[in-house]
């Protein structure tokens, strides 16, 4: 079965400055999709960014980015010029290619954005 | 296009009683999800449906039932609440068979449940 960590309970970044958060997932497969979901205060679950496992080119979007290391299992997400906008819980999420199958979520990571 | 509905935001159930949380999305996707998100963690899948009349199981699926009569609606029903079952369930749905393929789900804005 598939498993996805997050590492960091909690973290803070000033305004303006980048934050990475961390993802580790442990899978058997080849080819799979990696997400990361934005969940501010009204609990709303938002697409920010996503990664296929077949390319080998980071995904990007805007201020957002990942860094994708298929070997180490390993996608963290990284928000440059940081804004209030951005405080929210982050949850790095996994999926199988084909058919219906599920998100597998890890325990998320709490953003803190100050002045 | 309003996305992903789910009524009601809110609810607050005793023990033994049922209820229907409902789900609809207008993007005519295929595939509906639901999930749960208990305090501190990450979703779990309840059940899923790939079509209309076809449904399956999830990792979490006891105390609760699903139908899909259309391809827009996919109600989740409690029957017997249990304090258990106190949670925040989302509602999600995406487009499978694409090429290329984008199995990006989008998720309704969340009912918060709970039994006392």
């Amino acid at each position: 079965a598939q498993t996805v960590t997050q590492s960091q309970p909690e973290m803070s970044v000033q305004e303006a400055e980048t934050v990475t958060l961390s993802c580790t997932y442990d899978t058997s497969e080849s080819d799979y999709y990696l997400f990361w979901y934005k969940q501010p205060p009204s609990r709303q679950m938002i697409l920010v960014i996503r990664q296929e496992a077949y390319k080998q080119q980071n995904a990007t979007e805007n201020r957002f980015s990942v860094n994708f290391q298929k070997a180490a299992k390993s996608f963290s997400l990284k928000i440059s010029d940081s804004q209030l906008g951005d405080a929210a819980m982050y949850f790095c999420a996994y999926k199988n290619t084909g058919t219906a199958s599920k998100l597998t979520f890890g325990t998320g990571t709490r953003l803190q954005v100050t002045l | 296009n309003a996305g992903v509905t789910q009524t009601p935001k809110f609810r607050i159930l005793k023990i033994g009683q049922s209820m229907t949380l409902q789900c609809a999305q207008d993007m005519n996707h295929n595939y509906m999800y639901w999930y749960r998100q208990d305090p501190g963690m990450g979703l779990k899948l309840i059940y899923y449906s790939v079509g209309a009349g076809i449904t399956d199981k999830g990792e979490v699926p006891n105390g609760y039932n699903v139908s899909r009569s259309t391809t827009e609606d996919f109600p989740l029903r409690l029957e017997l609440a249990a304090p258990s079952q106190t949670s925040v369930y989302f509602c999600a749905s995406s487009l499978a068979g694409t090429f290329p393929p984008t199995d990006t789900q989008y998720f309704g804005p969340g009912t918060r449940l709970t039994v006392l």
